[in-house]
């Protein structure tokens, strides 16, 4: 079975730049989290999705960071204007969630650096 | 805030060595799962514990869940190198929320 699948694996921008990542979770899943990861600040969550509608977004750092569902087999995670800062692993995972124990499976990242 | 501390942050020992790193939170969790993740790749759930005082084992980890369900520890025997990587702790606090640990950096030399 596929897993979590992201695109790109590497993006390298310069700031100001718009940036679009996208993800196919697993199919069947109803849960999607996007979550950033750094050194300094470990994995973060960002978003989550629940049957393609956003939930929480408290972890969305600024205005300049949005995400979309439009179907239960796509999303996207955009940064416009992107600035150094934003340079992290954006991870996506995905989950069935059935009232406890969320299960996530993680896709392999997003490895973004902005200029 | 949640928040959920890891000790080590760092750990290099032999091939052979038992280990043992911690998962510590002033808070509790309802449940708290171990994941390990490999350089270029995402975070892979190894186990979720949900009962206070609760010991998983995964061939040679064991996993346990303080009584209070404010921390958790795990422990392997034997390492390999093979188990090198970062070990997350995320604690779940209700409506699908998980918070992570910083994680510790395990590296077993052969």
């Amino acid at each position: 079975d596929a897993g979590v699948i992201q695109s790109p694996r590497h993006e390298v921008t310069e700031m100001g730049q718009e940036v679009t990542l996208r993800c196919k979770p697993i199919s069947g899943h109803n849960s999607l989290f996007w979550y950033r990861q750094t050194m300094m600040r470990g994995l973060e969550l960002l978003i989550y999705f629940n049957n393609n509608v956003p939930i929480d977004d408290s972890g969305m750092p600024e205005d300049r960071f949005s995400a979309k569902m439009p179907n239960a087999s796509f999303s996207t995670l955009k940064i416009q204007p992107s600035e150094p800062r934003d340079s992290a692993v954006y991870f996506c995972a995905s989950s069935l969630f059935q009232g406890w124990g969320e299960k996530l499976f993680f896709g392999s990242g997003t490895q973004l650096s902005v200029l | 805030t949640q928040l959920l501390e890891q000790s080590p942050q760092f750990l290099s020992i032999q091939e052979g060595e038992n280990l043992t790193v911690y998962c510590n939170s002033s808070s509790v969790f309802s449940s708290l799962q171990w994941y390990r993740q490999e350089p270029g790749e995402g975070p892979v759930l190894l186990v979720t514990v949900v009962t206070g005082g609760e010991v998983k084992k995964l061939k040679r980890l064991t996993f346990q869940f303080g009584d209070a369900r404010k921390d958790s520890s795990l422990h392997i025997t034997a390492a390999q190198p093979g188990d090198t990587g970062l070990y997350l702790c995320a604690g779940g606090g209700g409506a699908q929320k998980l918070v992570f640990g910083q994680g510790t950096r395990l590296t077993i030399n052969p």
